[in-house]
């Protein structure tokens, strides 16, 4: 089945450090979707990805979707505290229906 | 525009009692996906309803159950419960069954199954 490995599992920085988080499957998507949770609440979409090679901005947050259309990455460039929380990629592939199939998640935190 | 609303937002319940949650999805979008979050098992895709249709399922077993209404709303039934069925359960909703589309999440059910 399809499977999405995340690395890494966490990362502990120092505020105003740059991140750099990825995803990697040995499957096709045709979607890469990024997603933000804190503690207690639902994921929220921080970017999507729609053609291999895109690079999308939102912020201090830029994500790619790779040539190969089976890894994406996200970088946070001058971290703060509020981007403490847990950062999941997911990716869809329509050939298998509207179903994302998520990483493990990266947890995120700051040293201020 | 309202985001996606769950109710209810926690739930204790005992081992075979039976659950029911909720889903209102995004004014407009037509899509409906659960998903079973735990710590062991990450995200986990249940299934996805679109027009009352169930359209995708995922690899849980028949206790998981759910359905769609004519407004989009969605819910889904879990009946016998295990003790691990204790989950964050979590619903999306897009706003077409199309290649490329977005999924925004509610903030979630916690079921804790005592």
């Amino acid at each position: 089945g399809q499977q999405l490995n995340q690395s890494p599992q966490s990362m502990f920085i120092q505020e105003g450090e740059d991140v750099s988080m990825n995803c990697t499957s040995s499957s096709i998507f045709n979607t890469w979707l990024w997603y933000k949770q804190d503690p207690g609440e639902g994921p929220v979409l921080l970017i999507a990805l729609y053609k291999a090679g895109e690079l999308t901005s939102n912020g201090r947050l830029t994500a790619q979707f790779g040539i190969t259309r089976k890894d994406s990455f996200l970088n946070i460039s001058a971290s703060i505290p509020s981007d403490v929380g847990i950062y999941f990629c997911a990716g869809l592939n329509m050939e298998y229906g509207n179903k994302l199939v998520f990483g493990a998640g990266t947890i995120l935190r700051v040293k201020s | 525009k309202a985001g996606v609303t769950q109710t209810p937002r926690y739930l204790i319940k005992t081992r075979g009692q039976q659950v029911t949650l909720s889903c209102s999805p995004i004014s407009g979008h037509r899509s409906v996906s659960w998903y079973q979050q735990t710590p062991g098992q990450g995200l986990q895709f249940l299934f996805e309803y679109f027009s009352e249709t169930q359209r995708n399922k995922g690899n849980f077993p028949g206790r998981f159950s759910g359905r769609q209404f004519s407004n989009s709303r969605s819910e889904m039934n879990v009946s016998t419960l295990e003790l691990g069925d204790s989950a964050l359960y979590l619903c999306a909703s897009s706003a077409l069954w199309r290649a490329g589309n977005e999924q925004f999440f509610g903030p979630g059910t916690r079921l804790t199954v005592l």
